[in-house]
C-alpha cells in the first residue's frame, strides 16, 4: 500500500520565478492538505483540496495556488517566489468527512535564492 | 499563526527514562493529534485525542488532555535512542474544517 508521494525532493530557484509540487495520496485517501514548514517552525496549513476544488485554506497570498486531478493527486505552485518562500512543503492526505489523522508525504525542501 | 506552543523547545534525555512534553492551544478543539518528524522530514502520526477523551493509551505513548486548561500532554515511556526527533501537537478547532494546526514542536534528543 503505497503511502503519500511527493516531487521533487529538492528544488532551488530563483527570486521570481514559479515553481510547482506534486502530491500523490496515500491510497484510498480522496483529500489532499498543503503545509509549508519554516525552518524551526511547526508547518502551517496552506490549502485543502476535495473533488477536485479547494475546500479550505489557510493566510497565505494568492500566489499560492492549487489543483486537484480526477485521480485525486494534487500541484502546488507557487508564482514570484520570493526568499521567504524557502521551506519545506507537506502534503497530506486523508479521507473526507472525517476529523481524522492525516498522512504526510517526505515533503519538498524549496530554496529560494 | 501557531496555535499554541510547547513545552519545553528541547529535551535531552537518557535511554530508559521517560520524555513528557506539554501543549497548550487557543480555541475549542474538535480533537487533538501528536505527531513526530525526523530530521525534518515528514510527519508521522502518533496517536489522535477528541474533545471527550481525557486519556490515551498507544504502545509506549500516554495522552493526556485536559480541555478546561486547553492543555495536552505526551508522555514517551521507557525511550529509545531512536525516539529522537521533533513532536508535535496539533489541533482540530472546531468549526474549522479538518485542518491542522500545529504547534511550535519540542525537540527530544535521546541519548544512549
Amino acid at each position: 500500500d503505497a503511502g503519500v508521494t511527493q516531487s521533487p525532493t529538492h528544488l532551488i530557484k530563483t527570486r521570481g520565478q514559479q515553481v510547482t509540487l506534486r502530491c500523490s495520496p496515500k491510497s484510498g485517501h480522496d483529500t489532499v492538505s498543503w503545509y509549508q514548514q519554516a525552518l524551526g517552525q511547526g508547518p502551517q496549513f496552506i490549502f485543502q483540496y476535495y473533488e477536485e476544488e479547494e475546500r479550505q485554506r489557510g493566510n497565505f497570498p494568492d500566489r499560492f495556488s492549487g489543483h486537484q486531478f480526477p485521480n485525486y493527486s494534487s500541484e502546488l505552485n507557487v508564482n514570484a517566489l520570493l526568499l521567504g518562500d524557502s521551506a519545506l512543503y507537506l502534503c497530506a492526505s486523508s479521507l473526507a468527512g472525517g476529523k481524522v489523522e492525516q498522512y504526510f508525504g517526505p515533503g519538498t525542501r524549496l530554496t529560494v535564492t | 499563526s501557531q496555535q499554541g506552543e510547547e513545552d519545553p523547545q528541547a529535551l535531552s534525555i537518557q535511554e530508559g527514562e521517560n520524555a513528557t512534553m506539554n501543549c497548550s492551544y487557543k480555541t475549542s478543539i474538535n480533537n487533538l493529534q501528536w505527531y513526530r518528524q525526523n530530521s525534518g522530514r515528514g510527519l508521522v502520526h502518533l496517536i489522535l485525542i477528541r474533545s471527550n477523551e481525557r486519556e490515551k493509551h498507544s504502545g509506549r505513548l500516554r495522552v493526556t488532555l485536559d480541555t478546561s486548561k486547553k492543555s495536552s500532554s505526551l508522555l514517551i515511556t521507557a525511550s529509545r535512542a531512536a525516539d529522537t526527533a521533533s513532536y508535535f501537537c496539533a489541533t482540530v478547532y472546531t468549526g474549522g474544517g479538518n485542518k491542522l494546526t500545529f504547534g511550535t514542536g519540542t525537540q527530544l534528543k535521546v541519548e544512549l
